[in-house]
């Protein structure tokens, strides 16, 4: 069981590039979310869906976009990526909705913007 | 701005001894949840304890809710070298969305 899968685990980018980030979960999961995590920070939420078809802002969305293609995939778009956006990225996925357990987060990708 | 704070930001200790860390939040909750993350790693749920429930047992781990003074606290017992890593506690509100503290970073020496 693979649970959350992010691809890709590294990247490093030139001011102003574009990329998406795929997050992917085989739990059938209805909520999924991308968080960044900055040293000393904690993690903070960018962006979430909590149901197939739906997404929301978080604490920090300014520079992304995201899109829940289907209920197994929600991935994250940096359209012009600045140094403040280096960063490791976290996505993760819950069932909250039925009560049942917490989180899943996938291994993290880490970026670089320069 | 973070929904959980915890406290110390920083614990060192010796094997078997046991290691308390603290959470405060702003806003009402759904549940509260405590994850671990070892260095360069991912996180990894730990312990859910809904707003009703005022204490869980997992293992080792003892987690406390007290949704008047919007605190929790995590115990764990007995700690080995395995347990040296950020604790984080996060916060559920009722729309779903997960709200991170900044982390207690536990050092268990040998």
């Amino acid at each position: 069981n693979a649970g959350v899968t992010q691809t890709p685990k590294f990247q490093v980018l030139k001011t102003g590039q574009s990329m998406t980030l795929q997050c992917a979960q085989d739990m059938n999961h209805n909520s999924m979310y991308w968080y960044r995590q900055d040293p000393g920070m904690g993690l903070r939420l960018i962006y979430y869906s909590a149901s197939e078809g739906t997404t929301d802002k978080g604490e920090v969305p300014n520079g992304y976009n995201v899109s829940r293609l289907n209920k197994r995939e929600f991935s994250l778009r940096l359209e012009s990526a600045a140094p403040s956006q280096t960063s490791v990225y976290f996505c993760a996925s819950s069932a909250l909705d039925t009560g049942i357990g917490g989180y899943t987060f996938g291994s993290g990708t880490r970026l670089t913007v320069v | 701005s973070q929904q959980g704070e915890e406290d110390p930001q920083a614990l060192s200790i010796q094997e078997g001894e046991n290691a308390t860390m603290n959470c405060s939040y702003k806003t009402s909750i759904n549940n509260l949840q405590w994850y671990r993350q070892n260095s360069g790693r991912g996180l990894v749920h730990l312990i859910l304890i809904r707003s009703n429930e005022r204490e869980k047992h997992s293992g080792r781990l003892r987690v406390t809710l007290d949704t008047s003074k919007k605190s929790s606290s995590l115990l764990i017992t007995a700690s080995r070298a395995a347990d040296t890593a950020s604790y984080f506690c996060a916060t559920v509100t009722n729309d779903y969305k997960l709200s991170f503290g900044a982390g207690t970073t536990v050092t268990v020496r040998a």
